[in-house]
């Protein structure tokens, strides 16, 4: 089945230590997104692509960066990790010609821990 | 900026009765509204999109409406189960931007 794939499902990692989580999709979406969600609240987009076009929210912090080498993977990078940082990390994407432009589909997520 | 407000407070239904929730925005109407399911511990998952010219839209026992006076939606589960306990997000896009905006979700529970 075409989906939306991250891993790992929990990541535990110690404050300051850089961290890595993966997004690959079989979709063949052209965009693709990364939100931070805390518990009880609304997904906050950290940034997307449109195809190799990044674009990143005005209030994500620098400690935040983004890779997408190819359509299907997408890695967001936390380089110094914060006990603020801790939260659920969502991918997602969409597609950008037929019909379904508007919805997002989103991963599993990856639930990070910093200890 | 825009603001989405929806229950902050979880919602109990009994079983087989029609679940309504809200979802209040301020300042201009969005070009379309979206909700999303999400489970715990999972990603969200899309419903229903209703746009900003249509009053009304349905998908099984799923029903939104789009009301741009009162700056306000609905999402009805009607026959609800057990099953239908989840979070439910809701989303606006609007024109002018490239993403959309989340609200922070309700809780629903449906008790047998």
């Amino acid at each position: 089945d075409a989906m939306v794939i991250q891993n790992p499902r929990y990541q535990v990692t110690q404050f300051g230590k850089p961290v890595t989580l993966s997004c690959s999709q079989t979709l063949n979406h052209n965009v693709m997104y990364w939100y931070q969600q805390k518990s009880s609240q609304a997904p906050k987009l950290l940034f997307h692509y449109y195809d190799k076009d990044f674009n990143n929210e005005a209030d994500t912090p620098d400690n935040f960066q983004s890779r997408r080498p190819n359509t299907s993977f997408c890695f967001l990078d936390i380089r110094s990790p914060g006990l603020g940082d801790a939260a659920m990390y969502l991918c997602a994407t969409r597609p950008t010609g037929g019909s379904g432009t508007d919805t997002q589909y989103f991963g599993p997520g990856t639930r990070l821990t910093v200890l | 900026s825009q603001k989405i407000e929806q229950n902050s407070e979880a919602l109990n239904i009994q079983e087989g009765k029609t679940a309504t929730l809200t979802c209040n925005y301020t300042n201009y109407s969005p070009a379309y509204l979206q909700w999303y399911r999400q489970d715990p511990g999972r990603g969200p998952v899309f419903l229903l999109l209703i746009r900003e010219n249509e009053k009304e839209k349905r998908k099984e026992r799923l029903k939104v409406t789009f009301d741009t006076t009162l700056k306000q939606s609905l999402f009805h589960i009607t026959a609800s189960q057990p099953a239908d306990s989840a979070t439910y997000l809701c989303a606006l896009k609007y024109s002018s931007a490239s993403k959309i905006i989340f609200g922070s979700g309700t809780r629903l529970s449906i008790r047998p």
